[in-house]
């Protein structure tokens, strides 16, 4: 079936770096855009960042450009998050969401991994 | 402060109906499809309705979406208990070159 798993969460330091991944199984991982979308304790959803499809377009939020890299490899059906410069703000949970098409503004995330927990503290 | 401004509670009874608003911009909602989500207590979100008023396989026909300029609406009918959850509206937008949430509404009184 459909499915998407995070690992790589924990606790870092402030200032330290943590890499998330996402194995995708049970579709062509290489037909769809992916994206990182985060969720702070008690808080609503955040979007962190997309990868289209292809891998040549990807946008971030504000509250983490220049931090984070989103990356892709389409021979391993997997999705990672590279997050550098960690601050308390970031700590959240981090959910990869698969796009249904291949990442334009007409896809919504249709299918959705379970999360990990990134927490941000000295 | 969210870029999508949802009402943060809404309520209702069995069998009622209720409307969820989200009001964005020209660069947003304006200019681009509503997504909404619904998540459940301790789960991950799902997709509810997709490119303002699209259901995906398996979402039932009481959820439905519309969107007028910059504004959007979910409407639930026939409400149900197990309709109690947070629901997001979603959109991509322009100016930013980014998705943005709205801030959620807590869907409770079931």
């Amino acid at each position: 079936q459909v499915q998407m798993v995070e690992s790589g969460g924990g606790v870092a330091q402030p200032g330290r770096s943590l890499r998330l991944s996402c194995a995708a199984s049970g579709f062509t991982f290489s037909s769809h855009g992916m994206h990182w979308v985060r969720q702070a304790p008690g808080k609503g959803l955040e979007w962190v960042a997309v990868m289209w499809y292809d891998g040549y377009n990807e946008y971030y939020a504000d509250s983490v450009k220049g931090r984070f890299s989103i990356s892709r490899d389409n021979s391993r059906d997997t999705l990672y998050l590279q997050m550098d410069s960690l601050r308390a703000e970031d700590t959240a949970v981090y959910y990869c969401a698969r796009a249904k098409g291949g990442g334009d503004p007409n896809d919504g995330f249709d299918v959705w991994g379970q999360g990990t927990m990134v927490t941000v503290s000295s | 402060q969210s870029v999508l401004t949802q009402p943060p509670s809404a309520s209702g009874t069995p069998g009622q109906m209720v409307t969820i608003s989200c009001s964005g911009s020209s660069s947003s909602i304006g200019s681009n499809p509503v997504h909404w989500y619904q998540q459940l207590p301790g789960t991950a979100p799902k997709l509810l309705i997709y490119s303002n008023n699209q259901r995906p396989s398996g979402v039932p026909d009481r959820f439905s979406g519309s969107k007028s300029g910059t504004s959007a609406s979910l409407a639930i009918s026939g409400l149900q208990s197990e309709d109690e959850a947070d629901y997001y509206c979603a959109a991509w937008d322009d100016s930013l070159s980014a998705w943005v949430f709205g801030g959620g509404t807590k869907l409770t009184g079931l």
